[in-house]
């Protein structure tokens, strides 16, 4: 079956270092994966969207890769400031006939130590 | 002002009164969706649509029915609600068809079945 994996519940890292959040998937051919960002109580908020043919995407502080020969994406924050704490999510679609119907992975707790 | 509103924002009721939370986006978007999140288990596609008078199951639909017949709403109805539909409901919206596939979320309603 589909699987997504965020393979940290919990990151803690100090201020000025790299954030990296790790998104593995099984049983996927995905056409792209996204990543939100969440804060406690309220909806995702879209962060970034990288296509099956493309290895990497930069905005800002932030990059993501994709592997879709390991089945990985990384998503990276660098030079992290305690704003940055949050909840992080990865995204699929599920593609071919179930285009649209995206799964979730359960999260990664970013928390930013001044 | 762009947004994905969603009413009630808090509701508490009893098993088996039917009830409707609505989904109204003002940006045009052919792609919408009903997630619901509870602790431990993510967020979770509950029904998708991606047009007027589409839609599709996500991975938990039981329980659960929604209509499209407006491009802006996608309510989604509770015909009988029992306990286990206790959790926090997200509505979104994506210009997918547009070659963009981000999706933006609303505010979220947090519902309690006793």
């Amino acid at each position: 079956s589909q699987k997504i994996e965020q393979n940290s519940e919990a990151l803690n890292i100090q201020e000025g270092k790299t954030a990296t959040l790790t998104c593995n998937y099984t049983n996927y051919s995905p056409a792209y994966l996204q990543w939100y960002r969440q804060d406690p109580g309220r909806g995702p908020v879209f962060l970034l969207l990288i296509r099956e043919n493309e290895k990497e995407k930069r905005k800002e502080r932030l990059k993501v890769t994709f592997d879709t020969t390991l089945k990985q994406s990384l998503f990276h924050i660098t030079a992290s400031q305690p704003a940055d704490s949050a909840t992080y999510l990865c995204a699929l679609d599920a593609g071919g006939t179930s285009y649209g119907k995206l799964t979730f992975g359960q999260g990664t707790i970013l928390t930013v130590h001044p | 002002e762009a947004q994905v509103t969603q009413n009630p924002r808090y509701l508490i009721t009893v098993t088996g009164k039917k009830l409707t939370v609505t989904c109204s986006q003002n940006m045009n978007h052919e792609y919408m969706s009903w997630y619901r999140q509870d602790p431990g288990l993510g967020l979770r596609q509950i029904y998708y649509s991606m047009n007027v008078e589409v839609t599709d199951k996500g991975d938990v639909p039981e329980g659960y029915k929604v209509s499209r017949k407006e491009k802006r709403n996608f309510p989604l109805i509770l015909e009988s609600p029992s306990p286990n539909q206790t959790s926090l409901y997200f509505c979104a919206s994506s210009p997918l068809r547009q070659g963009s596939y981000e999706q933006y979320f609303g505010p979220g309603t947090r519902l309690t079945v006793t």
